[in-house]
């Protein structure tokens, strides 16, 4: 059973493209996260929600709007692709607790854009 | 100046070897450590947490120096299987937000 999955696992697309990523646990965790590993492999993260709730925004442009329609639902939507965007895209779960509790990451979802 | 600092290597070690990855951070608020394991084209995968009074598991021990903010990890008898990238991670204090170095890239040859 896999733990965190996301889909699609591989997105090519044009510039100036709307586009979505899907991120799914049941894991029954109640934080989420949405993380940008660039070429050069750094992993940053975008956005954290707790329960539905937005808790971690960092310094992400506009054009991407997560959603959590529910705790165990997390959802990327990038508008007005740019070629910067390509990266991979990695969803990722924790439950909540007293204390840091490790993150369970999905298998990434590799963003090409042309 | 990066909130946390490794070594990109490459580590090219032989089978057997026993080699060691150090990693720094600059905000002293850090308050929990870890080191993940990234496979090539994969996700990171939780590799051991760092307590302060160092802790080992199997052929992985984890060290931390607080007064002088840096954390290793190092790995006796390498296998081939331990070729990846070793990502140092630390947590802020009191929030959920991980904080990940590029990585240090070992590869074990035969």
């Amino acid at each position: 059973d896999t733990a965190v999955s996301q889909t699609p696992k591989y997105l090519v697309t044009q510039m100036g493209n709307d586009k979505s990523i899907k991120c799914e646990q049941n894991l029954g965790h109640d934080t989420m996260y949405w993380y940008k590993q660039d070429s050069k492999k750094f992993l940053k993260i975008m956005f954290s929600y707790n329960n539905k709730e937005l808790i971690i925004n960092e310094t992400v442009p506009n054009r991407f709007s997560p959603k959590s329609p529910d705790k165990a639902h997390l959802n990327l939507h990038i508008n007005s692709l740019e070629l910067g965007d390509s990266a991979v895209y990695f969803c990722a779960s924790s439950p909540r607790g007293v204390g840091y509790q490790p993150q369970h990451f999905g298998d990434g979802t590799r963003l090409s854009i042309l | 100046r990066k909130e946390v600092e490794q070594d990109p290597g490459p580590f090219n070690v032989p089978e057997g070897a026993t080699v060691a990855f150090n990693c720094t951070y600059s905000n002293s608020a850090s308050q929990s450590f870890f080191w993940y394991r990234q496979d090539c084209r994969k996700e990171p995968k939780l590799l051991m947490s760092v307590y302060s009074s160092g802790n080992e598991d199997g052929r992985f021990t984890a060290q931390l120096n607080r007064a002088s903010q840096y954390i290793s990890l190092l790995i006796r008898d390498s296998k081939l299987s331990d070729s990846a990238t070793y990502l140092c991670v630390v947590n802020r204090y009191n929030t959920d937000k991980l904080i990940f170095g590029t990585g240090t890239r070992l590869q074990v040859f035969p």
